[in-house]
């Protein structure tokens, strides 16, 4: 069966190290995944997109990695601050849709 | 701000109860989409509409219904309401089939009593 999983457990980093959060997929093929940032009882922000051909992306602070052989995303935020507490959500496309990962709870403790 | 509208931001009805929500994407994009988020979960896409045409269906009810104008502005309706029906529902647009990112709106949030 198609599946997308991120780590469903709540991930607790301590202020000024580096968050890596992890998006698996089984069965899809997916040209591109995006990465979103969430706050509570607030819309999905995009942050980054990654193509198939991409290894790796960088956007300040933000970086991500697509390994189509293991089928993983990850997403890194160095120098991490509470600012950056939210929960973040890995998508990929399929068939012209976006597939949603169910999102990590990122807390930033100072 | 993303650019996306939706409103009503707050919503409080009773059971067996109609709602209309309304978006207005980015100016320039031309598709839409509607999630529904329940407390602690994740998103569920209900539909997908480009230039007026829907494109993908999701997990929507038959008791939910939208389509989208010409004026690109898209309506979710909600009908024969449930208590379960209680969530946060998004609106996002892109410029296209989702090869692009999605822009969301802050949601309309509807509780069901």
């Amino acid at each position: 069966s198609q599946k997308i999983e991120q780590n469903s457990e709540a991930l607790n980093i301590q202020e000024g190290k580096t968050a890596t959060l992890t998006c698996n997929y089984t069965n899809y093929s997916p040209a591109y995944l995006q990465w979103y940032r969430q706050d509570p009882g607030r819309g999905p922000v995009f942050l980054l997109l990654i193509r198939e051909n991409e290894k790796e992306k960088r956007k300040e602070r933000l970086k991500v990695t697509f390994d189509t052989t293991l089928k993983q995303s990850l997403f890194h935020i160095t120098a991490s601050q509470p600012a950056d507490s939210a929960t973040y959500l890995c998508a990929l496309n399929s068939n012209y849709q976006l597939i949603w990962g169910a999102g990590t709870k990122l807390i930033i403790k100072p | 701000d993303s650019g996306v509208t939706q409103t009503p931001k707050h919503l409080i009805t009773a059971t067996g109860q109609r709602v209309t929500l309304r978006c207005s994407p980015r100016s320039g994009d031309l598709s839409v989409y509607w999630y529904q988020q329940s407390l602690d979960q994740g998103l569920q896409f209900l539909i997908q509409y480009y230039n007026g045409e829907e494109r993908a269906k999701g997990n929507i009810l038959e008791r939910f219904s939208a389509q989208q104008f010409p004026d690109l502005h898209s309506e979710l309706n909600l009908s024969s309401l449930e208590l379960g029906d209680s969530a946060l529902y998004f609106c996002a647009s892109s410029v296209a089939p989702p090869t692009r990112e999605l822009f969301f709106g802050e949601g309309s949030r509807l509780t069901v009593l």
